[in-house]
Order: C-alpha cells, then structure tokens, then sequence
C-alpha cells in the first residue's frame, strides 16, 4: 500500500459526459501528479501541483483541468469525454518538487471507461 | 527532448532462467528509478539510483546507474513467476517541476 488513495476504482460512462476524480496523497507529500495511461501510450504525465498551485503541464487536454485543495487532496475534471479518453488514471504524489529523486508513490488508479 | 528507451519491450521467460532490461537515453539523468507494475494496478516504485556507476541490490533484482548516468538496467536471476509484471524505468526532468519521463517499459512474463 503506496498511503495513495484514488476513488472511484471504476468509472463507466457515456460520451459527451463528465467526470471527477479524486485523489489523496501521502501524508505529508505536498506535490501530486496525474498520469494517463492506455495501451498504445503507456504512462503519460498530465498535470502537477504542489501545495495547491499548479507546476507543470504535460499532455493535458482542454477538455482536462484539476486543482490541489487546501488539504492536498486533488481532483481530476474530464469533460465532454470521448472514447478515446478511456484509460487508466493514475496519481501519485512526493515529498517536494525537488528535481534529484523526485520519487513518486503511485495510488491504485482509476480505470475509466466511456461507451 | 528528455526520453528513455526500453529494451526488450516484451519478454517471455521460463522459470529459472536470468534476463536484462536496459533502459537508455542521450540524455543526462540527475537519477533513474525503477517500478514494477501489475495488471490494473499502480506502478510500485522499486529502486532509485543516483549516482553514476552504482549498483543496488534487491533481492534477486540488480540495478546499476551507468557511469555517465545516461542508462540503467535491471537484471534478475533465477526469474519467478512473481516477477511477472510490467518494469519502469523513470527519470526526472529538468525544467518541469520534477515530472518524471517514463519508458515505454518492459512487458515480463515468466511461465513455470
């Protein structure tokens, strides 16, 4: 057990729908990440923040936003979902945003699927 | 652009037998990591080398930083079919936070 928690653990839904994903750190991790993950891409960074301001910005659609709250906890917002955002969303979360270890402790992931 | 090739994308092993993944890049890397990961499941970080030439144990799994820590690998013996599963290699950037780049990874299967 990485101490992440993602909710929910499956997601079905229609096209055109929205979606939120939660996530909650470690204790004490003030820096959280999403990541995408489908067969032919394999493990794409989205999004960071840390200590509730946004850091980086990987491939992230417009259609994507997210935001860190005041207890660090993060959601993930998909809109107008389309059936190739089916995927498995994962966070993960680190102490800092310090470049040299930077290790990342992944949460179980939320598997979403749009039909 | 930072990026980390895998190699081999797939393999297929039987029990017992030892094998290799690389994980290399033109570029620079203040540290690699290593994760493993399941079907359906997140990837559990394994190891983290950071400097250049160093090698780490973990059981039956060896990692080694290469000396001008622009690779890595990870070499098992005696492979069980536990070690099953979808290796990692993992880098952070320079510019961006820390994010990580990730490799396309190593797809593991060893049959008993």
């Amino acid at each position: 057990d990485s101490g992440v928690t993602q909710t929910p653990k499956h997601l079905i839904t229609a096209t055109g729908q929205r979606v939120t994903l939660r996530c909650s750190p470690r204790s004490g991790d003030l820096s959280v990440y999403w990541y995408q993950q489908s067969l032919d891409q394999g493990l794409q960074f989205l999004i960071q923040y840390y200590n509730g301001e946004e850091r980086a910005k990987g491939n992230i659609l417009e259609r994507f936003s997210a935001q860190q709250f005041p207890d660090l906890h993060s959601e993930l917002n998909l809109s107008s979902l389309e059936l190739g955002d089916s995927a498995l969303y994962f966070c993960a979360s680190s102490e800092s945003q310090g470049v040299k270890y930077n290790e990342q402790f992944f949460g179980p992931g939320t598997r979403l699927t749009v039909l | 652009t930072q990026l980390l090739e895998q190699s081999p994308q797939f393999l297929s092993i039987q029990e017992g037998e030892n094998l290799t993944v690389y994980c290399n890049s033109s570029s620079v890397f203040s540290s690699l990591q290593w994760y493993r990961q399941e079907p359906g499941e997140g990837p559990v970080l394994l190891v983290t080398v950071v400097t250049g030439g160093e090698v780490k144990k973990l059981k039956r799994l060896t990692f080694q930083f290469g000396d001008a820590r622009k690779d890595s690998s990870l070499h098992i013996t005696a492979a069980q079919p536990g070690d099953t599963g979808l290796y990692l290699c993992a880098g952070p950037t320079y510019n961006q936070g820390g994010k990580l780049i990730f490799g396309q990874g190593t797809e593991l299967s060893v049959k008993p």
